[in-house]
C-alpha cells in the first residue's frame, strides 16, 4: 500500500487565493518531499521537509511536519493559474527509496 | 530536463509479447527507479537500483524484471505483457547523499 496518502484528492480555488494540501504516511521516515507533475508530464520536485524539521518555506510554498501524527501539509499562497497541477508527497524511508502517494489534482481558475 | 531519457516514448504492444523499456542518464547518479503511474493514482515503485548490478523489488514488482549493466542505463522488462501492465511508466534517478530525484517525461505503454 502507499506510504503516503495525500488530502484532498481534488481542490478547486480562484486566483489570489491560499491552496493547502495535507500528506499522512505510516511509518518513520528520514524526510518527506513533495513534487509537482503538469498532465502528461514527468514530476518536478518542489520541496524537502527533514525528520528533524517542522517548518520549510521556499518563495510561496509553506511546508509543515508534525512526525508526532505522521503528517505533512503544502501551502502555496496566492495561488496563480500556472499552479494548476497535481501534488505528490514522498516519504523517504530505506536508503534511496522513495514511496508517494496518490496526490492532490489543484484546479485554480482565473 | 536532468540528463534522464526515456525510450520508447509511446508503445502498443499485444499480450503475451516482451517488453524492454529503457531509462539512459547522463548524469552518472547511483540510484534509479522505475514507477508506473494509474489514472487519479500516485507513483508506485516497481523496481530500483543503488548500483551497477544491484537492485532490489518494489511495491509492485511481480510480472516486471530489471536490469542494469551500466551506469547510465536502466531497462525495464515484461516477460509476458498483460492487459493489466497498460499505464505510463517513469524512470527516475537520484545521486548519492541527494534526496531530489529526477524524472523523465515517461513511457506511456498500451497493451492490447
Amino acid at each position: 500500500s502507499q506510504q503516503g496518502e495525500e488530502d484532498p484528492q481534488a481542490l478547486s480555488i480562484q486566483e489570489g487565493e491560499n491552496a493547502t494540501m495535507n500528506c499522512s504516511y505510516k511509518t518513520s521516515i528520514n524526510n518527506l518531499q513533495w513534487y509537482r507533475q503538469n498532465s502528461g508530464r514527468g514530476l518536478v520536485h518542489l520541496i524537502l521537509i527533514r525528520s528533524n524539521e517542522r517548518e520549510k518555506h521556499s518563495g510561496r510554498l509553506r511546508v509543515t511536519l508534525d512526525t508526532s501524527k505522521k503528517s505533512s501539509s503544502l501551502l502555496i499562497t496566492a495561488s496563480r493559474a500556472a499552479d494548476t497541477a497535481s501534488y505528490f508527497c514522498a516519504t523517504d524511508t530505506n536508503a534511496g527509496k522513495s514511496t508517494f502517494g496518490d496526490g492532490t489534482t489543484l484546479t485554480v481558475k482565473p | 530536463d536532468a540528463g534522464i531519457t526515456q525510450s520508447p516514448r509511446h508503445k502498443v504492444t499485444e499480450t503475451g509479447t516482451p517488453v524492454t523499456l529503457r531509462c539512459h542518464q547522463t548524469e552518472n547518479h547511483r540510484y534509479m527507479y522505475w514507477y508506473r503511474q494509474d489514472p487519479g493514482h500516485g507513483l508506485r515503485l516497481i523496481h530500483y537500483s543503488y548500483g551497477v548490478k544491484d537492485t532490489d523489488k518494489g511495491e509492485v514488482s511481480d510480472g516486471y524484471s530489471v536490469s542494469r549493466s551500466k551506469t547510465e542505463d536502466f531497462l525495464l522488462t515484461l516477460e509476458s505483457a498483460t492487459s493489466s501492465q497498460t499505464s505510463v511508466y517513469f524512470c527516475a534517478i537520484k545521486g548519492s547523499g541527494a534526496d531530489e530525484a529526477f524524472f523523465g517525461q515517461g513511457t506511456r505503454l498500451t497493451v492490447v
